[in-house]
């Protein structure tokens, strides 16, 4: 049974460029979020989609975007990239009726914006 | 903007030695997890204590929760070399909705 899996693993873009980053959650699982980890800091959360719908957001701007297709996968798309959106981003993937809201992580896609 | 925040921000010990990190959070929560991150990876949930719980253990750890305090500690006994990571303190409450509010972590090694 595989897990979280995300791809790329790690991508380079140059400011002003547009990104997509993809996800597919552990089998089981309907709702997906994203998360951006800085260096040195915790997990920030962006937003998380459930029934192809953002269900919730984050503190994050217009720019950063999301889908989520009917086999649950998902894409985090970033417009217009600062070098300040160099990160580490995470899929996170849980059950909707898991009152306890545990999430099962992959192993993120590190982006770095020159 | 961060719910708990971590304390130490690093923790060295040897193989064999407990280690004990706390965290600390600002509002009333649900639930307080904790999770491992390896090397920048992705995180590992590791325990889950409800707010109407104090203490909880799971193999080598042991979690407890004081909400008068707004605070939470996780205990790893016989720190193997293995458990060098950066651990991380989780809250999920009805302001924040399905969103996990994490610290900035312990970072943790374990020298042989």
């Amino acid at each position: 049974d595989a897990g979280v899996t995300q791809s790329p693993t790690h991508l380079i873009k140059t400011r002003g460029q547009q990104v997509t980053l993809r996800c597919s959650p552990k089998s089981g699982h309907d709702t997906v979020s994203w998360y951006q980890q800085a260096l040195g800091q915790g997990p920030q959360f962006i937003f998380q989609y459930y029934e192809e719908e953002e269900r919730q957001r984050g503190n994050f701007p217009d720019r950063f975007s999301g889908h989520q297709y009917p086999n649950y996968s998902s894409e985090l798309n970033v417009n217009a990239l600062l070098l300040g959106d160099s990160a580490l981003y995470l899929c996170a993937s849980g059950e909707r009726e898991h009152r306890k809201n545990i999430q099962y992580f992959g192993a993120g896609t590190r982006l770095s914006v020159l | 903007s961060q719910q708990g925040e971590e304390d130490p921000q690093a923790l060295s010990i040897q193989e064999g030695e407990n280690a004990t990190m706390n965290c600390s959070y600002k509002t009333s929560i649900n639930n307080l997890q904790w999770y491992r991150q390896n090397s920048g990876r992705g995180l590992v949930h590791l325990i889950l204590i409800r707010s109407n719980e104090r203490e909880k253990h799971s193999g080598r750890l042991r979690v407890t929760l004081d909400t008068s305090k707004k605070s939470s500690s996780l205990l790893i006994t016989a720190s193997r070399a293995a458990d060098t990571a950066s651990y991380f303190c989780a809250t999920a409450n009805s302001n924040s909705g399905y969103a996990l509010n994490f610290g900035k972590g312990t970072s943790l090694l374990v020298t042989p």
